[in-house]
């Protein structure tokens, strides 16, 4: 059964800081990977990580694909509060586009 | 707002009763994917339609069933409801099969 795991659980950082949140996966038939941001309702798209693109960079957001360690990161930096949210990883297999969503990482930033 | 539509934006209903949640996919787009999101389960898979066609099954519940119409428009049918169907229900649609996926504002299901 595909899997993936999000880490830390939660996360509360200040203004200013930087922030690394982790995500793993065990996907059959893998394809990609997506980034998502969740506040109040629907999951907003951040990114899509393939093998032939592995580092999406997007303004203060970036994120990394390592295919051999079956792991993505996403980093924050000059954190501010509207980055406070759910940040949802989740792998997508071959066949369907069916994605296996991680349990997330709540982000809190204070200011 | 990703220009996925869905409708109600809540409801509430009894056990035993059955709901039918709608959603409308960005223009364009061809597929079209059901989620829930619950809090101990959180967002999970439930199917997937391309065209019209089924295209690929994760946890659905036997009770619940669903279908995309000619116009591309997608339905969610949840029959026989219990509580703990009590959730947010995502629609998702892409240009493709494997295209990425936007998500729909949630249609939240109290049942009571």
């Amino acid at each position: 059964e595909d899997k993936v795991v999000q880490s830390p659980l939660s996360l509360v950082v200040h203004e200013g800081d930087t922030v690394t949140l982790n995500c793993s996966y065990e996907v059959t038939n893998f394809r990609s990977l997506l980034w998502y941001k969740q506040e109040k309702k629907a999951p907003t798209f951040l990114f899509m990580l393939t093998s032939s693109g592995i580092e999406k960079k997007s303004g203060r957001l970036s994120s990394i694909l390592d295919k051999k360690e079956l792991s993505s990161i996403l980093n924050i930096t000059a954190t501010q509060t509207g980055d406070s949210a759910i940040y949802l990883c989740a792998g997508a297999e071959n066949a369907g586009n069916m994605l296996t969503f991680g349990g997330g990482t709540r982000l809190m930033v204070k200011p | 707002d990703s220009g996925v539509t869905q409708t109600p934006k809540h409801l509430i209903t009894a056990t035993g009763q059955r709901v039918t949640l709608r959603c409308s996919p960005r223009s364009g787009d061809l597929s079209v994917y059901w989620y829930q999101q619950s809090l101990d389960q959180g967002l999970q898979f439930l199917i997937q339609y391309y065209n019209g066609e089924e295209r690929a099954k994760g946890n659905i519940l036997e009770r619940f069933s669903a279908q995309q119409f000619p116009d591309l428009h997608s339905e969610l049918n949840l029959s026989s409801l219990e509580l703990g169907d009590s959730a947010l229900y995502f629609c998702a649609s892409s240009v493709t099969v494997w295209e990425t996926q936007y998500f729909g504002p949630g249609t939240r299901l109290l049942v009571l």
